[in-house]
């Protein structure tokens, strides 16, 4: 069975520090594929990346960087130099090879205060 | 574009009642799919469907039924709703397959009373 483990339920963090969000998970499959998806204060679910698995460089978007490690079965998140507007719940979220499946993480809230 | 729209935004049911949730996307994606969201518990896939008159099941379909007669909509419906059913309800479309980025409506807050 898949399973996405997000044990950070809250975190509180001061504009402009650095964050990482993370993302552990379980699956039997030998091809997956991991997300990130955002849900910002108005509630829609805005998608950040997605990554196969047999994909491990890291990647950087900005301020977002992700770390996909296999040998640990994480995909962790960062934000740095935080902003107000990062404020959000964060899923992470895996899908096997035949795509008919989607589980996700229970998400994690941030908080970045100005 | 309007991508994925989802109505109505907001809707109250006493227990026992039916409704339909509907979906409708406008990117000819074929793969359309329902989540519930919970408190602590993410979003868990109900119902999805890989292209017109092909649904299936997901991690929790009872109390609700699905049907995909175009590739445009998608409807959630709730047969006899109950108190556990209350939660916020989002569709999502991808264009091959639930491993690919998916677009999410607005969401649903359903509450039952």
């Amino acid at each position: 069975a898949q399973k996405v483990t997000q044990a950070q339920t809250e975190i509180s963090v001061v504009e402009k520090e650095d964050v990482t969000l993370d993302c552990v998970y379980e699956t039997r499959d030998t091809t997956y594929y991991l997300f990130w998806y955002k849900q910002p204060p108005s509630g829609e679910l805005v998608f950040l990346i997605r990554r196969n698995s047999f994909d491990e460089q890291n990647e950087i978007s900005g301020r977002y960087s992700w770390n996909f490690q296999k040998s640990t079965s994480s995909f962790n998140f960062t934000i740095t130099a935080s902003q107000v507007v990062d404020s959000a719940v964060y899923f992470c979220a895996l899908s096997g090879s035949y795509g008919n499946k989607l589980v996700f993480g229970a998400g994690t809230i941030l908080r970045v205060k100005s | 574009n309007a991508g994925v729209t989802q109505t109505p935004k907001f809707q109250v049911l006493k227990t026992g009642q039916s409704m339909t949730l509907q979906c409708a996307q406008d990117m000819n994606h074929e793969y359309m799919s329902w989540y519930r969201q919970d408190p602590g518990m993410g979003l868990r896939l109900i119902h999805y469907s890989v292209g017109a008159g092909i649904t299936d099941q997901g991690e929790v379909p009872n109390g609700y039924n699905v049907s995909r007669s175009t590739t445009e909509d998608f409807p959630l419906r709730l047969l006899s709703a109950a108190p556990s059913q209350t939660s916020v309800y989002f569709c999502a479309s991808s264009y091959r397959g639930l491993n690919t980025e998916a677009f999410f409506g607005q969401g649903t807050r359903l509450t039952v009373v």
